[in-house]
């Protein structure tokens, strides 16, 4: 199994600033993805975090506004950047690895933007 | 990504039975299918997964229909602390671009009385 330890594990930021979630892991691993998950609702893939690499964005999420960086294979962070009361949301860190199906999921980030 | 449909909420009785039905009836050949559940406050967690055989581990079981056009996921001994968000996703075989992303759906709100 992989643990991962998000920082910070909650927060409240002032709208226009921006914020870095930082997710460790135990062990390398293979991929790493960033999930948001707002309110009342399900998560929702806003990239996956390439090592040594840029990220790849889904549809609708943009690198200007949520840069990732991935320098090794045990540590990723994603920057909310400019942040409005809309960004407000849990963001989570989920890692796999092969060989192996298992995905493992971060406690996940608590952003209130006021 | 293929889709699942699952009933919006399910209520039990402490140490009863539960089955939480999914349906998938686009399906692929490859895909597998995952159920995660997402605990008040948590990252979602993995509980189990299968490809076409029935499926047990310690904490739940796995039926998959015969057409792997459905599934059920069993928990065989319903705790308070089993109430959270379920979720059936299907997943891509390993290997490609698509390894080790989740699509959630809603999910399903199981709540558990004492």
């Amino acid at each position: 199994s992989a643990v991962i330890s998000q920082k910070p594990s909650r927060d409240i930021c002032q709208r226009g600033t921006s914020l870095t979630i930082q997710c460790q892991v135990d062990s390398q691993v293979t991929m790493m993805f960033w999930y948001r998950q707002q309110p009342g609702q399900s998560l929702t893939l806003i990239a996956t975090a390439n090592q040594g690499s840029e990220a790849t964005y889904e549809s609708g999420f943009v690198i200007d506004k949520f840069p990732i960086s991935r320098p090794n294979l045990t540590f990723s962070t994603l920057t909310v950047s400019n942040m409005s009361p809309e960004d407000s949301s849990i963001y989570l860190c989920s890692v796999a690895s092969l060989p192996g199906n298992t995905i493992y999921f971060g406690e996940g980030s608590w952003l209130t933007v006021v | 990504d293929a889709k699942t449909t699952q009933p919006n909420s399910m209520e039990s009785n402490e140490e009863e039975p539960v089955h939480l039905p999914c349906n998938h009836s686009t399906i692929s050949g490859t895909d597998y299918i995952h159920w995660y559940r997402q605990l008040p406050s948590q990252g979602p967690e993995y509980v189990i997964h299968g490809l076409t055989s029935n499926v047990n581990n310690r904490m739940a079981s796995l039926a998959i229909a015969e057409d792997r056009k459905s599934s059920t996921l069993i928990l065989h001994r319903a705790t308070l602390r089993d109430a959270a968000v379920y979720y059936c996703i299907l997943r891509a075989n390993a290997g490609g671009t698509s390894y080790g992303k989740l699509t959630f759906g809603q999910g399903t709100i199981l709540t558990v009385h004492p």
